[in-house]
Formats: structure tokens, sequence, C-alpha cells
């Protein structure tokens, strides 16, 4: 069964910086065509991508966001960082992990998300 | 960029209805990686269908997504009152190589 899960801070304060970690089970982010998304969602509002790290380490991010973040991973957690500076108050937001296998295209599987405030 | 738009942005049907949601790209996407999720309130988005028209593990028949190039659809042929949610189209191979639409909300009429 494959399954991901967010963790983070719930508040953190403009400015700051921002560690989201997704851990995930059931899959190899070392296996040919396996990738881990971030998406967020504000509240009320729609689904924005925001990275992406595929099992060669390739990296790719959001136009708009690029300057900020850094996603990584550690294959031998099972574990994929995302990390986004100078947060601010828009950043507030429901932060999701997913899995994306290249052969679909699609993110398959979905973890259940934290809700990241930012707010002094 | 691909800029990915959905229409319309709410659409109200009766339970039993058929709903039909389109999905248009600025730019050609590949049919193979065009795909629709489902998005209830509180809930993370369920992979509906990827591939433009493959429905995904456990998804019931009465969706299913045709399309190609930029314009794509997602049908589904009789609302049950559990298909009420939001849509969102999402394509997947271009730079940036991840794109969602802005939704379509699918209330109750």
């Amino acid at each position: 069964q494959v399954t991901l899960r967010e963790s983070g801070p719930a508040l953190v304060k403009p400015t700051q910086t921002l560690t989201l970690t997704c851990t995930f089970s059931g899959f190899s982010l070392s296996t040919s065509g396996m990738c881990v998304s971030w998406i967020r969602q504000p509240p009320g509002k729609a689904l924005e991508w925001l990275a992406l790290i595929d099992w060669d380490d390739d990296k790719y991010y959001s136009t708009s966001l690029k300057t900020r973040l850094t996603i990584s991973k550690d294959t031998s957690k099972n574990q994929v960082v995302l990390t986004m500076t100078n947060m601010d108050p828009v950043d507030t937001a429901t932060y999701y992990c997913a899995r994306i296998r290249f052969m679909l295209g699609a993110m398959d599987v979905w973890g259940q998300g934290t809700t990241v405030t930012v707010s002094s | 960029e691909i800029v990915l738009t959905q229409s319309p942005g709410t659409l109200s049907l009766s339970p039993g209805e058929r709903a039909t949601l389109s999905c248009r790209a600025s730019q050609s996407v590949s049919s193979s990686y065009l795909a629709w999720y489902q998005q209830k309130p509180g809930q993370a988005p369920r992979l509906l269908i990827y591939g433009a028209s493959s429905r995904a593990t456990g998804i019931p028949d009465r969706f299913s997504g045709s399309g190609s190039g930029t314009d794509f659809t997602l049908t589904i042929s009789r609302l049950e009152p559990e298909d009420f949610a939001v849509y969102y189209c999402q394509q997947y191979g271009s730079s940036p190589p991840v794109d969602f639409g802005q939704g379509t909300r699918l209330e109750i009429k």
C-alpha cells in the first residue's frame, strides 16, 4: 500500500523559512519513473503546483516560486523535503505531497495535507 | 508555460443528470499526460482520469475522459449525490512539468 504523509510547522512568521517533509512508504524514489511533487491550496482557492523531484534526482519548480523553493530527497529515509524561503501571509495554505508515476503523468496517491498559516 | 482554462466555473445540475466539464490548454498537450481530479471539502484530491481517457483504479465507469490537443472533456454520465465536488484538470510534461486548471465546482441544483 502506497502512503504519503506531510509534516511540518502549523505556524510560521513572515520572512521565515518553511521546511516541510513528505514521508512515504510502499514505493522507492530510486525506482525508474517515480516522482514526488508538492502542491498547495490556499483556503477556498485552486490547487497550485510547487515542485517535483524524480527518481534521477532531477528537480523542477514552479516558474513563479522557483527563487524561493528547494526540493530534495533522502532515498534511504523515504523522504522528500521542500523548503520555501521568505514566507508571507499569502503563502497560507494546505500543502500536499503526491506521488507521480511518469508513465501515468498523474498524481495517483496524495498525502492528507498539512495546513500552514503565516502570521506574526 | 501551459495555461489550462476550465469551464464552466460552476455547474449546477441534479442527480441523475449528465455533467460535461471542459479543460482547454493554451498549447497542445500530450494526451498521454492530461489528468482529472475530484476534490471534496476537507479532502485531498483524488485521481479520476489519466492519459486523457483512462480511469484510475476504483473509479466508477460513469466517469469518462476524452479529447486531444488543446481540448479535453470530463463527462459524468449520470450524477450520483457523491459526485458533487470540485474537479481539476492537470497536464504533465511541458516545462515547467505540471500545471493545474482553476477548477470547476459541480453543485446540486
